[in-house]
């Protein structure tokens, strides 16, 4: 079946750190793969996504590459600012797009 | 804006009390999730519906119903709440048009039972 691991959380870093989520995926055939950031307090939001094998998705300063060979869709950020604390999700959409796999979510708290 | 929106925000229920929690969409998709998300377990599916009509079952269906009333408003509800049902409920629509999906979500609903 489908399911998405991310890396747990929660984790910790001074603005401009280099953060890194690891997010590994299982599926069949060729899913897509997304990022969702869900600020306190309120819905998750489409952070980015990736459509197929090798595409790399990014927006805000965050970027992910789609790796088929490692079923991987990690999500990395070269400096974090206070803002970026928030909950982050790796989720997954069948190949039919007909349902949506999440991760549990990592916390990502940003200190000054 | 367009988007997503569920009422109410936060509701205190006690346990045997029944409630319904409401969604409407303004972006014409035709697919509609009920969520529901808990401490360490990421979030769950409920309900979804497909399209205007239909209703399927996700992961964790009881205790639960749903109404797809049109397009636009997806309904789901606890005819006896209890407290395993505490939780913060996301309802969510897509598009499913190829390349471009991806779901919206609203801002969720804090329900507690005691």
């Amino acid at each position: 079946g489908n399911s998405v691991t991310q890396m747990e959380g929660p984790v910790t870093l001074s603005e401009e750190a280099f953060l890194t989520i690891n997010c590994t995926y299982t599926a069949t055939g060729y899913p897509s793969l997304f990022w969702y950031v869900q600020y306190p307090g309120e819905g998750l939001q489409l952070l980015l996504k990736a459509t197929k094998a090798d595409d790399k998705g990014s927006n805000k300063g965050f970027e992910a590459t789609y790796r088929k060979e490692t079923t991987s869709f990690h999500l990395e950020k070269g400096s974090v600012q206070v803002s970026d604390s928030a909950v982050y999700f790796c989720a997954l959409s069948d190949q039919a797009g007909n349902q949506f796999y999440f991760g549990t979510g990592t916390s990502l708290t940003v200190i000054p | 804006n367009a988007g997503v929106t569920q009422t109410p925000k936060f509701q205190v229920l006690k346990t045997g009390q029944s409630m319904t929690l409401q969604c409407a969409q303004d972006m014409n998709h035709n697919s509609m999730y009920w969520y529901r998300q808990d401490p360490g377990m990421g979030l769950r599916l409920i309900y979804y519906s497909a399209s205007e009509g239909t209703t399927d079952k996700g992961e964790v269906p009881n205790g639960y119903n749903v109404s797809r009333l049109n397009k636009r408003e997806f309904s789901l509800r606890l005819e006896s709440a209890a407290p395993s049902q505490t939780s913060v409920y996301f309802c969510a629509s897509d598009s499913k048009r190829a390349g471009d999906y991806g779901y919206t979500f609203g801002s969720g609903t804090r329900l507690t039972v005691v």
